[in-house]
C-alpha cells in the first residue's frame, strides 16, 4: 500500500543540526511532490517546505528559508529534511506528506502522511 | 503569503449535534486549493476534504465542505464519538502551503 515511513526520534543540543528521513513505497516516488510539516507540543501545524522528487526543485517557507534543506535520493525512494542551528523552539514532531495530485504543475492536498518523527532540542 | 484564520478556537458539542467550522482567508483563494484535515492526539493529520468540497477516499458523508472566495466551512452533520478531534484548513494554491491554526471539537 502507499505509505511514508520516517526515521526514529532524535535528541539534539542547541546549535546542532538534525536530518529526518522519509521513505516512500507503493507509488512512483518521482511522480508526486513531497512536503515537510512540523507540530510543536500542543500547537498547530507549521509548513516547512517541499521537494519535487522528479527534478529536485525545492520551495521553503520564508521563516525557515535559511535553516532548512530538503533533499532526496531516488535510488532508495527517500526524502530528507535537514534543519540547522537548532533552538529549543524547534522541539516538535516533524511529518512528511505527499500531494494528492501528480507533480505536473498542479498543487494538491496532502493525502498520505508519515507517522511523524519527534525531535527534541535540549541542552 | 495567505493567512488562514479558523473559528471558533474550540467548539463544545454533544454527540449527534451538528458542527460548523469556519476558515477565512486573508485574500481571495481558489476553492480548488482549499482543504480540511482531522487530527487526533498522537496521530498524523488525515485529509477529509480537498477542493473545498470533495471528500477524500473513505471519508463518511456526514463531513461536507463548502465556501468560496475568502470564506470556507466544514460541516459535520451529526457528530459521532470518533469525530471529536482538532480540524485544520489548508491553502495549497502556492508552492509554499499554509494552514489555519485549528479548531478543537470537544465533547460537551
Amino acid at each position: 500500500q502507499v505509505q511514508l515511513v520516517q526515521s526514529g526520534a532524535d535528541v539534539k543540543k542547541p546549535g546542532a543540526s538534525v536530518k529526518v528521513s522519509c521513505k516512500a513505497s507503493g507509488y512512483t516516488f518521482t511522480g508526486y511532490y513531497l512536503h515537510w510539516v512540523r507540530q510543536a507540543p500542543g500547537q498547530g501545524l507549521e509548513y516547512l517546505g517541499r521537494i519535487d522528487p522528479n527534478s529536485g526543485a525545492t520551495n521553503y517557507a520564508q521563516k525557515f528559508q535559511d535553516r532548512v534543506t530538503v533533499t532526496w535520493d531516488t535510488s532508495i525512494n527517500t526524502a530528507y529534511m535537514e534543519l540547522n542551528r537548532l533552538m529549543s523552539d524547534d522541539t516538535a514532531v516533524y511529518f512528511c506528506a505527499r500531494d494528492n495530485e501528480p507533480a505536473t504543475g498542479n498543487f494538491g492536498a496532502f493525502d498520505i502522511w508519515g507517522q511523524g518523527t519527534m525531535v527534541t532540542v535540549s541542552s | 503569503e495567505i493567512v488562514l484564520t479558523q473559528s471558533p478556537g474550540t467548539l463544545s458539542l454533544s454527540p449527534g449535534e451538528r458542527a460548523t467550522l469556519s476558515c477565512r482567508a486573508s485574500q481571495r483563494v481558489s476553492s480548488s486549493h482549499l482543504g480540511w484535515y482531522q487530527q487526533k492526539p498522537g496521530q498524523a493529520p488525515r485529509l477529509l476534504i480537498y477542493g473545498a468540497y470533495r471528500r477524500a477516499t473513505g471519508i463518511p458523508d456526514r463531513f461536507s465542505g463548502s465556501g468560496s472566495g475568502t470564506d470556507f466551512t466544514l460541516t459535520i452533520s451529526r457528530l459521532e464519538p470518533e469525530d471529536f478531534a482538532v480540524y485544520y484548513c489548508q491553502h495549497y494554491g502556492d508552492a509554499v502551503r499554509t494552514f489555519g491554526q485549528g479548531t478543537k471539537v470537544e465533547i460537551k
